[in-house]
């Protein structure tokens, strides 16, 4: 079975850039979440979903990220304009169900670089 | 405060020995689960184990057992005979009861265990 994909798995760009970072979850999976991990601050959760609705943003940083499920197979981050400090690892993970037993199975993750 | 400590940024162990990870935790909640990842250096968070509040027995998953103790708050990770492949980030993470449902985990800032040959 497929696991969590993330495209693009590596991201140079140019401050001021928008970047768009897209994550698919393994199939049957009802939570996505979007972390982000950086020397500095460790692990962080930024947003999750529960059937494609956003139920805890509290994590994103500032206007300049949003995310977005449009199906149960898709979502994506994005930057606009991006920031040398949004250079990070940033983690898609999914999970099936409700209850404290269950895992989140973490993607390959997206290494962000913002010059 | 922090809800997740792990004060050991760093971890030397040869290999074939026993090592032990360390993590404390902080909720009021009696209802919560633990959970440990593994990070190799190709940086893909790996599920290794899990521990429910109220688990009488010590999760074991191969060589991994959790070493619980409940009363002081604590979930240690053991790595029995261990491996070069080993070597990685261990994160601590945690699921409160107020988050049952939410599905958010909390995690540790991660040790960093490199196995000796």
């Amino acid at each position: 079975d497929a696991g969590v994909i993330q495209s693009p798995r590596h991201e140079v760009t140019e401050m001021g850039q928008e970047v768009t970072l897209r994550c698919k979850p393994i199939s049957g999976h009802d939570y996505l979440f979007w972390y982000r991990q950086t020397m500095m601050r460790g692990l962080e959760l930024l947003i999750y979903f529960n059937n494609n609705v956003p139920i805890d943003d509290s994590g994103m940083p500032e206007d300049r990220f949003s995310a977005k499920m449009p199906n149960a197979s898709f979502s994506t981050l994005k930057i606009q304009p991006s920031e040398p400090r949004d250079s990070a690892v940033y983690f898609c993970a999914s999970s099936f169900g409700t209850g404290p037993r269950n895992e989140q199975f973490f993607g390959p993750g997206t290494r962000l670089t913002v010059l | 405060a922090q809800k997740i400590t792990q004060t050991q940024p760093g971890m030397f162990v040869q290999e074939k020995e026993a090592v032990t990870l360390d993590c404390t935790y902080d909720t009021s909640d009696q209802s919560y689960g633990l959970f440990w990842y593994k990070q190799p250096s190709s940086g893909e968070m790996i599920f290794l184990i899990y521990q429910g509040s109220y688990d009488e027995q010590n999760a074991t998953e191969g060589r991994y057992s959790l070493n619980f103790q409940k009363a002081r708050k604590s979930a240690n990770l053991v790595i029995s005979a261990s491996q070069l492949g080993d070597s990685a980030m261990y994160f601590c993470a945690m699921r409160e009861s107020r988050d049952f449902g939410n599905e958010k985990l909390t995690f540790g800032t991660g040790t960093r265990l490199t196995i000796i040959p």
